[in-house]
């Protein structure tokens, strides 16, 4: 059964730091895996998707690397803002029906 | 392009009724899945349907159920709530739910069991 591990469970940070998150998952046999922004209240909106193929994905200030073999999987965001604010979620898709399994979030504060 | 939509956006309801959510997802998606959130269990998947079929189900009693329209709208009930049952239910849809796509997410619908 898939496991997925996020780790820290909450970090607060000033403005303009450069933040890693981490998204460890206990099966290799994956076929993506994709990183989440939850506002409170409010559903997931997607941020980035790694097919299993591939090593990253960027998008403006956000990275997202991918290493199937120790199971993990990195987000990082360059120059946060206070309007990056909310709880970041990963979610791997494996095993042969397609139902993703979530890890519990990062809680992200950044303050001015 | 709409996105995916959830109503209503707010429930509160008693113990003992039953509630049905609807969920229209964007244009094209054939795939639509439920997931339950509760800060003590985080998200978790309740169901999926492609074509109006049921394809995956997670680990919850009979009293939670779906159906998907043939417009690929769809609803899921819960019967007999229980205080347990108060949480965000999201939807989220695809267009096939295969290893290669993203998944989208409505708003979600807030219940308040009291």
């Amino acid at each position: 059964k898939q496991e997925v591990t996020q780790i820290p469970a909450a970090l607060s940070v000033p403005e303009g730091e450069n933040l890693v998150l981490n998204c460890s998952f206990t099966d290799s046999a994956i076929y993506n895996l994709q990183w989440f922004r939850q506002d409170p209240g409010k559903g997931l909106t997607s941020l980035l998707l790694i097919q299993s193929s591939q090593r990253e994905q960027t998008s403006g200030r956000l990275n997202a690397s991918l290493d199937k073999s120790s199971g993990r999987s990195t987000l990082y965001i360059a120059a946060s803002q206070p309007g990056d604010s909310a709880t970041y979620l990963c979610a791997v898709l494996s095993g042969g029906s397609y139902i993703p399994t979530f890890g519990r979030g990062t809680s992200l504060i950044v303050h001015p | 392009k709409a996105g995916v939509t959830q109503t209503p956006r707010y429930l509160i309801k008693t113990r003992g009724q039953q509630v049905t959510l609807s969920c229209s997802p964007i244009s094209g998606h054939r795939s639509v899945s439920w997931y339950q959130q509760t800060p003590g269990q985080g998200l978790q998947f309740l169901f999926e349907y492609f074509s109006e079929t049921q394809r995956n189900k997670g680990n919850f009693p009979g009293r939670f159920s779906g159906r998907q329209f043939s417009n690929s709208r769809s609803e899921m009930n819960v019967s007999t709530l229980e205080l347990g049952d108060s949480a965000l239910y999201l939807c989220a849809s695809s267009l096939r739910q295969t290893g290669d796509e993203k998944l989208f997410f409505g708003s979600g619908t807030q219940l308040s069991v009291l």
